[in-house]
């Protein structure tokens, strides 16, 4: 069965950097895995946030990206504002088509 | 602007038929640019990939392949889950989802299975 494995849970301080990573058991994440990222915060659905390892939606604030890091995919917060605390999540897709997402990160602003 | 509201019974009995709605408003169901998603989410817990179809078939998660069904009602602008043979352990938050290039979410639905 195929694992995706993301960080449980991160701390950072206001203005600060951090960067969230998804891995897969079946070996280093490429492109070909067409990464996604999603925002989830207490008591409301998943908002997307990137597409395709580093495509951003029109909503996606400027602070948010995505990349390929050292065999796995990266989301990572530059500058972040207290509103960012929230659960993240990745999506990774096998063959193309088979979706299997990341246990989820916390993010915690403190 | 395309819009997603599942609809379906929020109870469902041990060993039945869980089955879900979800509704497209605003754009074509058979739309090749989306992909419509089914994801699930129990409560405290990670979200889970139920399974998608497209235009070009549907493919589902390996560990609920042999109970799940993901179809399109064209005439409805609709696309259905349907999940045999549900335990408790597929109590969950489902919602329905474009993901990709055009990420749009429903607002979720609770399905308890409880006798």
């Amino acid at each position: 069965q195929t694992v995706v494995t993301q960080e449980p849970s991160l701390t950072v301080s206001p203005g600060g950097t951090v960067t969230l990573t998804c891995a897969s058991s079946t070996g280093a994440v490429t492109n070909a895995y067409y990464p996604n990222w999603f925002q989830q915060k207490p008591g409301q659905a998943p908002r997307a946030l990137i597409y395709s390892t580093s495509n951003k939606y029109s909503w996606t604030p400027a602070r948010f990206s995505g990349s390929l890091l050292g065999g796995k995919a990266a989301l990572t917060l530059s500058g972040v504002q207290p509103e960012d605390e929230a659960d993240y999540y990745c999506l990774l897709y096998y063959g193309g088509a088979q979706g299997v997402f990341g246990g989820g990160t916390k993010v915690t602003v403190l | 602007q395309v819009q997603l509201q599942e609809s379906g019974p929020g109870l469902v009995k041990p060993s039945q038929t869980l089955s879900l709605t979800c509704t497209v408003s605003g754009d074509s169901i058979n739309s090749a640019h989306y992909y419509w998603n089914w994801i699930r989410q129990p409560a405290g817990k990670g979200l889970e990939w139920v399974g998608r179809t497209h235009t070009s078939g549907s493919t589902y998660n390996p560990s609920l392949k042999s109970r799940v069904t993901i179809s399109v009602d064209t005439s409805k602008n609709q696309f259905s889950l349907k999940l045999n043979s549900v335990t408790a352990a597929d109590t969950a938050v489902y919602y329905c989802a474009s993901l990709g290039t055009f990420s749009i979410w429903g607002q979720g639905t609770m399905v308890t299975v409880s006798s």
